[in-house]
């Protein structure tokens, strides 16, 4: 199993400017991914967090919007870019150990609104 | 791609009832089939999953569900429902043969009455 934590836990912020997410876990893990869950929604894969390289992004999502890094097998950051109220979601790191017969792990979530 | 359907918004269940949620989904091979709950202001907890084998699966909480392949479904299961199974049930779906991208169905609100 993997426990994992975020940083923030919620943050209020303004129109035009930036917030990074922190995601840690306790043990390595083979793949990191973030996610995206807006109010009374179901969750979107933003990107597949690689550690060392740049991270896969899903449809719809960029990199200019939403940077990542992985800079080791238990760590990973996602940066909300330019924010607009849109924005305004739980934002939750995930983690897959082993293969993929295993159950990811989920982080409790960062609430961000956009004011 | 993978996808996952949960036709109902919210299941409404009196306490000691029995609890089903459905889920069907779509991939272009076999799949493995997963149901996490998510309780408020706080993240998803893994219920149980289907890799292989039996159809049959139980997981934690009292908790199981049955793989059909004809149907391509995987309802989640309680035989009777606690009042503190009331949350949001989410199934989700990952190919096989894929990248490892887990499909999330729209998840379920599950309410259940005293």
């Amino acid at each position: 199993s993997a426990v994992i934590s975020q940083k923030p836990s919620r943050d209020i912020c303004q129109r035009g400017t930036s917030l990074t997410i922190q995601c840690q876990v306790d043990s390595q893990v083979t793949m990191m991914f973030w996610y995206r869950q807006q109010p009374g929604q179901s969750l979107t894969l933003i990107a597949t967090a690689n550690q060392g390289s740049e991270a896969t992004y899903e449809s719809g999502f960029v990199i200019d919007k939403f940077p990542i890094s992985r800079p080791n097998l238990t760590f990973s950051t996602l940066t909300v870019s330019n924010m607009s109220p849109e924005d305004s979601s739980i934002y939750l790191c995930s983690a897959l150990t082993g293969t993929s017969v295993n159950e990811q792990y989920f982080g409790p979530g960062t609430r961000l609104t956009v004011t | 791609a993978q996808s996952v359907a949960q036709p109902e918004d919210q299941v409404n269940v009196a306490e000691g009832n029995p609890l089903t949620v459905k889920c069907t989904y779509s991939v272009s091979g076999n799949p493995y089939l997963f149901w996490y709950v998510q309780y408020p202001n706080r993240g998803l907890q893994f219920l149980l999953k289907y890799i292989t084998g039996d159809n049959l699966v139980k997981g934690s909480y009292g908790f199981e569900a049955e793989f059909n392949k004809s149907q391509t479904s995987f309802h989640l299961k309680k035989p009777s429902a606690l009042v503190s199974d009331s949350a949001l049930y989410f199934c989700a779906v990952r190919d096989r043969r894929g990248n490892n991208r887990l499909a999330f169905g729209k998840g379920n609100q599950v309410v259940v009455i005293p």
